[in-house]
């Protein structure tokens, strides 16, 4: 068990530029989560998955956002024409997502800073 | 929509003290709830978790409580330590619908 991988660290680029994330979630955990956080303030969920199947999006995830878990094990977020306010950590997590046991275990997160 | 805030937003308590952590919901139909710990510039460390069912988790010094009548969880740590300056948030999931509050922030003094 080596916990919630996430990459790049850090990512830096310009304005109208794609860049995507990737999480690979623990080994044989089911749920995993996206959330943005910004600087003072507590994350914001954006979308999870059960499985391959995304659940539940936020309506803060807009047109240019995308996410993907196409077997079921590691998950991409996309950011299309990268905005200056895309700039945040985004965290992902993942969960066993059997009842009564969906502890969420966080990775150390990417940072995105958008010039 | 579920409104959850965490007050004071920052808390400075000298080492030994014990440290109390609130954290509000205005709906009280939610599944379990989550406290974590961030460290500057890391990613979410779990703590407790309580379900819906449960009145409280205890874990060594870490205590949880839920009321979900008064729409209310509380976080103490007992004896606190320097090791224990962080930001402490709770997270609440409303039966899919998940939404951290802003944290606590704490320094705990030698």
């Amino acid at each position: 068990d080596t916990g919630v991988s996430q990459n790049p660290r850090h990512k830096i680029t310009k304005r109208g530029q794609n860049v995507t994330f990737r999480c690979d979630p623990i080994s044989e955990h089911n749920r995993l989560y996206w959330y943005r956080q910004t600087l003072g303030q507590g994350p914001e969920f954006l979308t999870y998955f059960q499985n391959e199947a995304q659940l539940e999006k936020s309506r803060l995830l807009s047109d240019r956002f995308s996410a993907e878990r196409p077997k079921g094990s590691f998950s991409t977020l996309e950011i299309q024409r990268t905005e200056q306010g895309d700039s945040a950590m985004y965290l992902c997590a993942s969960s066993l997502g059997l009842a009564g046991e969906n502890i969420q275990y966080f990775g150390a997160g990417t940072r995105l800073s958008v010039l | 929509k579920q409104e959850v805030t965490q007050i004071p937003a920052a808390l400075s308590v000298p080492e030994g003290e014990n440290l109390v952590l609130n954290c509000s919901f205005t709906d009280s139909a939610i599944y379990n709830l989550q406290w974590f710990r961030q460290d500057p510039g890391k990613g979410l460390t779990s703590l407790l978790l309580i379900q819906s069912s449960q009145r409280e988790q205890t874990s060594g010094r870490l205590n949880a409580s839920l009321d979900k009548s008064s729409g209310r969880s509380t976080l103490y740590i007992a004896a606190s330590q320097p090791g224990d300056s962080a930001t402490y948030l709770c997270l609440l999931d409303s039966w899919g619908k998940l939404q951290f509050g802003a944290g606590t922030q704490v320094v705990v003094t030698p």
